[in-house]
């Protein structure tokens, strides 16, 4: 068991660009989770897959945001046409989804919008 | 829709000095209580949870909670600290029921000084 592992761990971008983050859960873990946490607030909820099923999003998640898990594996969060807003570290969580269920969080993936 | 408050931002504390951390939620169903200590620029590692049974749950690094159904609490406590507890604490509820998504406090910054 290595834990959850980001990728990259910080990101520094230009307003208007494209990024993607990845993230790899424990192995095992059928689900999987994105959190959004500014400077002095806790984690909110994004959203989340059961293997490769989208199954919940929040409505901070507008359109500019997109989220894959392909093959129930891996994951990667895309942000489109960055705004300064954005700027958050974004973290990932993996869970085994069986009741009860814990959560187990990466490092996060810090990003700087300029 | 469940809420958590974490009423202190922050709390100030000499070493071996007992702490704790408040916090309250609200729901209109059952709750799972967790904590969650954030060490600078990582992500979040689970301290303790409540899911069941017995109300006093025992975590990692010396920390206890108490889950109190009347008063809708779940305070964290630490008979004495030391200097590396220093950290942002975050509590956090999910929906049994669910068991998705996290619904993280504002986080209380605990500083433990010499």
């Amino acid at each position: 068991d290595t834990g959850v592992s980001q990728d990259p761990r910080h990101k520094i971008t230009k307003r208007g660009q494209n990024v993607t983050f990845r993230c790899d859960p424990i192995s095992e873990h059928n689900r999987l989770y994105w959190y959004r946490q500014t400077l002095g607030q806790g984690p909110e909820f994004l959203t989340y897959f059961q293997n490769e099923a989208q199954l919940e999003k929040s409505r901070l998640l507008s359109d500019r945001f997109s989220a894959e898990r392909p093959k129930g594996s891996f994951s990667t969060l895309e942000i489109q046409r960055t705004e300064q807003g954005d700027s958050a570290m974004y973290l990932c969580a993996s869970s085994l989804g069986l009741a009860p269920d814990t959560q187990y969080f990466g490092p996060g993936t810090r990003l700087t919008v300029l | 829709a469940q809420s958590v408050t974490q009423l202190d931002s922050q709390v100030p504390v000499f070493e071996e000095a007992p702490v704790e951390l408040r916090c309250n939620y609200s729901s209109s169903v059952s709750v799972y209580l967790f904590w969650y200590v954030q060490y600078p620029n990582q992500g979040l590692q689970l301290l303790l949870k409540y899911l069941s049974g017995s109300t006093l749950v025992k975590g990692i690094n010396g920390f206890e909670a108490e889950f109190n159904k009347s008063q809708t609490s779940f305070h964290l406590r630490k008979p004495s600290v030391h200097i590396s507890d220093t950290a942002e604490y975050f509590c956090a509820v999910s929906d049994p029921g669910t068991a998705s998504k996290l619904t993280f406090g504002t986080g209380t910054r605990l500083q433990v000084t010499l």
